[in-house]
């Protein structure tokens, strides 16, 4: 019940196009979603997080979509760059210690 | 802001030795400190949760004699891996929470090789 479920595991979308990358999990005590962006050799970057109370947040190219009674979130990554090109992981906390379970990563390739 | 930094970044070292990871929040004071391990192609695997003034709290099957974390202040945390062995050998990876924002806010890593 603790598990984060991502999908998939590689990516590869044309430059410009829009890249997907899905999440679902079960414990519905979960209330903070984040998602991260890791380059070779690199820690993890936040990118984008939501709140189960919104269904939709964008920042610039990047929108995640939250589908509450699906218990499933999504990344958007829109007009794709290769500069996009990394690990995504998303995750999940609850309560005040904020502690992250991790989804497996999706690693995205973006051909230019 | 909400900037994290780690040192070294890379060490070798022989086997038997013992090597310290430094940990700090530049920007913020964080409350709570994570250590992370990450295998080539892997997810992160969380070792331990550190509160400052607190001793950890290690995860399952960590073993938190060979892997010592001190958080001595709200901007410093250490791990210390303890007669350092080749299965050893990973890349770790810190994370601090900013008690002012929800997420974690992570370090750039530290590759450690045991010879």
């Amino acid at each position: 019940q603790q598990q984060v479920k991502q999908s998939p595991q590689s990516l590869i979308v044309q430059k410009g196009g829009i890249s997907i990358i899905n999440c679902a999990y079960e414990n519905t005590a979960f209330d903070y979603f984040p998602w991260y962006q890791q380059f070779p050799g690199k820690g993890p970057a936040l990118l984008i997080a939501i709140r189960p109370d919104v269904s939709e947040k964008k920042e610039g190219r990047f929108t995640i979509s939250f589908n509450k009674s699906a218990k499933q979130f999504s990344l958007h990554i829109m007009d794709s760059q290769p500069g996009d090109s990394a690990t995504y992981f998303c995750a999940a906390s609850k309560g005040s210690n904020y502690q992250l379970i991790w989804g497996a990563g999706t690693k995205l390739i973006i051909k230019p | 802001g909400a900037v994290v930094s780690q040192h070294p970044s890379r060490v070798i070292c022989k086997s038997g030795t013992s090597v310290k990871i430094e940990c700090r929040s530049l920007d913020f004071q964080a409350t709570t400190m994570f250590w992370y391990r990450q295998f080539p192609k892997k997810s992160l695997m969380l070792m331990a949760t550190s509160n400052e003034g607190s001793k950890a709290t290690y995860e399952q099957g960590v073993e938190k004699d060979k892997f010592l974390i001190n958080h001595a202040s709200l901007t410093l945390s250490t791990l210390t891996v303890t007669s350092a062995h080749p299965e050893d050998s990973s890349f770790y990876i810190c994370s601090a929470r900013d008690p002012t924002s929800p997420g974690q806010f992570f370090g750039p890593g530290t590759r450690l090789t045991v010879l």
